[in-house]
């Protein structure tokens, strides 16, 4: 099965600065379709999860604009050009296998300074 | 309202087994591909297994192959996963979740739609 590798692992960010999150596939996420099947959720504390990003790059409906990703076929990054308060949670990447397993990262824990 | 509500979680022995539901509202059921994650407390989420609009494909995680199985009542807006020879290692909270996939046309939107989760619990 696919390795999902996230970094960091925690992320302490101030109010207002940006923060990078990346994760890196074991092998390519690229489908013959061009898409990279990889997403990015938030679980908010006490929450389920919630779709930020999918096929590497686009905005879920009602997702803010600081929220974007980017990369391709096994480095992927998320990320938010100004963290609020709000944004405060576990951030995992997952690869959806189209007819084989889906994997998540390990999370990456965002914490406000 | 559109939702999803898992139920059928609880206390079961090592061995055992249970069955969980996943109850559809709002929304077209037959149309979407679901997932089942589940969560150990304080851990990150895993993903447990898939399954096709028509129920006809399903894929599963090696630690649970061959002891979970995934099914659907389309006409019943349900989706189940069916938990045999349970080991202390599954307990967790269990999610559904809708995939947005398409079959018709390729596209894909992400796991748009989770449930509040169920927890499972087992030991003796």
């Amino acid at each position: 099965d696919i390795v999902m590798t996230q970094s960091p692992l925690s992320l302490p960010v101030a109010p207002g600065e940006p923060a990078s999150i990346s994760c890196r596939s074991s092998q390519s996420l690229l489908h013959s379709s061009g898409f990279d099947y990889l997403d990015w959720y938030l679980q908010k504390p006490g929450q389920s999860p919630q779709l930020l990003i999918f096929l590497g790059s686009n905005r879920a409906s009602g997702v803010p604009e600081r929220f974007s990703g980017s990369g391709s076929a096994t480095n992927f990054t998320l990320r938010i050009s100004r963290v609020e308060a709000e944004d405060v949670g576990v951030y995992y990447c997952m690869h959806v296998g189209q007819s084989r397993p889906s994997t998540f990262g390990q999370g990456t824990k965002l914490q406000i300074k | 309202e559109v939702q999803l509500v898992e139920s059928g979680g609880g206390l079961v022995q090592p061995g055992g087994c249970l069955r969980l539901s996943c109850a559809a509202s709002g929304f077209t059921f037959s149309n979407f591909w679901f997932h089942w994650v589940r969560q150990v407390p304080g851990k990150g989420l895993v993903w447990v297994s898939r399954i096709s609009s028509d129920g006809s494909h399903t894929t599963y995680t090696d630690s649970v192959e061959g002891r979970f199985t995934v099914s659907r009542d389309n006409a019943k807006n349900t989706l189940f996963l069916h938990m045999n020879s349970l080991r202390d290692e599954d307990t967790a909270v269990y999610y559904c979740a809708r995939d947005s996939y398409l079959e018709t046309s390729g596209s894909y939107y992400g796991l748009d739609l989770w449930g509040q989760g169920t927890t499972v619990t087992v030991s003796s």
